[in-house]
């Protein structure tokens, strides 16, 4: 059975920083691209990071470039997700997401989302 | 959002109910485009993927389709389960990112 388990989310305060893993399971995990997507309280959603599998292409959206950084490790079956500079706009639920091959926006498993609060 | 949804749309059971995704030539027009059920208070789950493919266990009564820049996610047969929000996304080369539209509420009157 596909599992995505995420962890690492809490309350922050601005300007802190936090570290966000997703711990895989049930299938070969170095296949697979992975993202990040979060959901504001109330709001829709919202892509986040993109990591290819042999980590060599990764893709931001702008409003966390330079800020933000996705990685991965597969040899622990695990994504990241180092959050830096936080703000209360990056308030969310963070969901680790599995990419099909055929699609980027294509995402057939998902987590079941890590709160992330900023706030003093 | 670049992809453009219906904030809302509702329909009585058995009814059929569509929702569209309006989007320009660097995504949906270019780029396949993916659907999402999310429950109340449930992660999303892939409906439709590469524009009108079902994952497995995904009803026959979820169809999508696409025309130029626009694409459209069909259900038939409306049950009362159905309510929840809708999502559409797609890649964009211009962005080099995933967008998702802003969600479409179904109510099943």
């Amino acid at each position: 059975e596909v599992q995505l388990v995420e962890s690492g989310g809490g309350l922050v305060q601005p300007g802190g920083s936090l570290r966000l893993s997703c711990t895989a399971s049930g299938f070969t995990f170095n296949n697979y691209e992975f993202n990040w997507v979060r959901q504001a309280p109330g709001k829709g959603l919202e892509w986040v990071a993109h990591i290819s599998t042999d980590y060599s292409t990764r893709y931001y959206i702008d409003s966390v470039k330079g800020r933000f950084t996705i990685s991965r490790s597969n040899s622990k079956n695990s994504l990241y997700l180092q959050m830096n500079s936080l703000s209360a706009e990056d308030t969310a639920v963070y969901y680790c997401v599995r990419a099909l091959s055929c699609c980027y926006a294509g995402f057939d498993f998902w987590g079941l989302g890590t709160l992330v609060t900023v706030s003093s | 959002s670049v992809l453009t949804q219906p904030p809302s749309t509702s329909g009585t059971p058995g009814q059929r109910v569509t929702i569209s995704c309006s989007g320009s030539s660097s995504n949906i027009g270019s780029k396949s485009v993916n659907w999402y059920q999310q429950l109340p208070g449930t992660a999303p789950k892939l409906l439709i993927y590469s524009d009108d493919e079902r994952p497995s266990g995904v009803p026959d009564r979820f169809s999508g389709s696409k025309s130029g820049a626009s694409a459209s996610l069909a259900i038939s047969g409306l049950q009362s389960e159905d309510e929840a929000d809708y999502y559409c996304a797609a890649w964009d080369d211009s962005l080099k990112g995933v967008l998702f539209g802003g969600g479409t509420k179904l109510t099943v009157l």
